[in-house]
């Protein structure tokens, strides 16, 4: 049981413009949510996070969105750049839960010239 | 840096060996974690450990086992490896800490069971 969705398997988007990825959850406990950027045989490195008492956290090209009462989670790249090419994973997590974090199953990003 | 190291990069065992995967960090995290990844299905929590000697269930951890002797090092054993542990597995580590939440992972263990 998945508790951590991401329902787009692969995204596609010319450089220079914006990639949403989308992220749905159904735990009502998570209280911290995350984003990892991957790249092929390497392990996942931190992107950026949100705290459930805020609905937007911005870091350089990348925003995410949290809309607590629909359980989901967006994560904005403008502009999209070459290297942003990679599997990027949502994750989610309670402070009961000892840190650990659920995944969803990622979403493959493209960026073409 | 935070650097989370595992032994191996790439690995072939045979049905039925017993495995070990090695993991160890640097930054006296108290949070130690292995996680699988297969395509489609993300990363799947097998075990945790919140401290040495204490250790936790994850999603999926029949045909695993972990153990943790020291805090900055976290192996994972596969008493009989099978063909369906060929997976990538992920070692990470983290602190639980107001405004620091991130898990920190290493670079990976490709495993082929043949």
């Amino acid at each position: 049981d998945q508790q951590v969705k991401q329902n787009s398997p692969s995204l596609s988007v010319q450089e220079g413009r914006i990639s949403i990825l989308n992220c749905d959850y159904t735990n009502s406990m998570f209280d911290y949510f995350l984003w990892y950027k991957k790249y092929p045989a390497e392990g996942p490195t931190f992107l950026i996070s949100i705290s459930s008492i805020k609905d937007k956290n911005e870091d350089g090209r990348f925003t995410v969105f949290l809309n607590k009462s629909a359980k989901h989670l967006s994560l904005h790249i403008v502009p999209s750049q070459p290297g942003d090419s990679a599997v990027y994973f949502c994750a989610a997590r309670s402070t009961r839960s000892w840190g650990k974090l659920q995944f969803g199953a990622g979403t493959q990003v493209v960026v073409t010239p | 840096d935070v650097k989370v190291t595992q032994s191996s990069r790439y690995l072939v065992k045979r049905t039925g060996e017993k495995v070990f995967l090695e993991c160890v960090q640097d930054m006296d995290h108290e949070n130690m974690f292995w996680y699988r990844q297969d395509p489609g299905l993300g990363l799947r929590l097998i075990y945790f450990s919140y401290d040495v000697k204490m250790k936790e269930k994850g999603d999926i951890p029949e045909g695993y086992s972990v153990s943790r002797e020291k805090k900055e090092r976290f192996s994972l054993i596969l008493e009989s490896a099978s063909t369906n542990q060929t997976s990538m597995y992920l070692c990470a580590s983290s602190v639980i800490r107001v405004g620091t939440e991130e898990a920190f992972f290493g670079q990976g263990t490709r495993l082929t069971v043949v």
